[in-house]
């Protein structure tokens, strides 16, 4: 079965930093492009962050987090990271670790990880 | 940046009743357009990629159509688990983005 495990989220100051960690499971890690999404309160999905599998290490952030966050992977470990810094107060949202498909075309975010809420607050 | 632009924003329906719902990119896409269904409290679940392929274990009253700019995600005959907040995405250019979501409630 597969399973996405995230954490590491909590509350933190503006300007603060925050590692958030996902655990993947039932499935090979290393051959799969992973994302970060995220959700603020009441509000829809924003894409965060991407990293390329094994064949790749290519990466790519959203404007909004380009400079500040800085996505990563283990794939010894199973685990996909999210580096949060120079955090501010519009970062507050869920953030969701994502699995992305492919079928020879894009597949869509085919699993989803239960989300780790992050606030940002003085 | 790729917008996509969803309608309407909320709808009310019966179960029973046949939806669609709208997608729209303010550039072509091709075929790379997925829809997510999400849940309150829940991570979003795929539904539909490559504009209409369904995911694995999706019902077959969940149909995805269109090409280019515009695509419609249609449920043939609603269930009462249908009732939730329906998201496209494209994967054609960098960066992703989602549309901001049509609520689907009970009337």
């Amino acid at each position: 079965e597969v399973q996405l495990v995230e954490s590491g989220g909590g509350l933190v100051q503006p300007g603060g930093s925050l590692r958030l960690s996902c655990v993947a499971s039932g499935f090979t890690f290393s051959a799969y492009e992973m994302d970060w999404v995220r959700q603020a309160p009441g509000k829809g999905l924003e894409w965060v962050s991407y990293i390329g599998s094994r064949t790749t290490n290519t990466r790519y952030y959203a404007d909004s987090v380009k400079g500040r966050f800085t996505i990563s992977r283990d794939n010894a470990r199973n685990s996909l990271y999210l580096q949060m810094d120079s955090l501010r107060p519009d970062d507050t949202a869920v953030y969701y670790c994502a699995r992305e498909e492919w079928w020879g075309v894009p597949g869509g975010f085919d699993f989803w990880g239960q989300g780790t809420l992050v606030t940002v607050s003085s | 940046e790729i917008v996509l632009t969803q309608s309407p924003d909320t709808l009310s329906l019966s179960p029973g009743e046949r939806v669609t719902l709208s997608c729209r990119a303010s550039q072509s896409v091709g075929s790379y357009l997925a829809w997510y269904q999400q849940k309150p409290g829940q991570a979003p679940r795929l539904l539909i990629y490559d504009a209409s392929n369904r995911a694995i274990g999706i019902p077959a009253r969940f149909g995805g159509s269109g090409s280019g700019t515009d695509f419609t995600l249609t449920i043939s005959s609603l269930e009462p688990e249908d009732f939730a907040v329906y998201y496209c995405q494209q994967r054609r250019n960098w960066p992703i983005t989602f549309g901001p979501g049509t609520k689907l409630e009970i009337k």
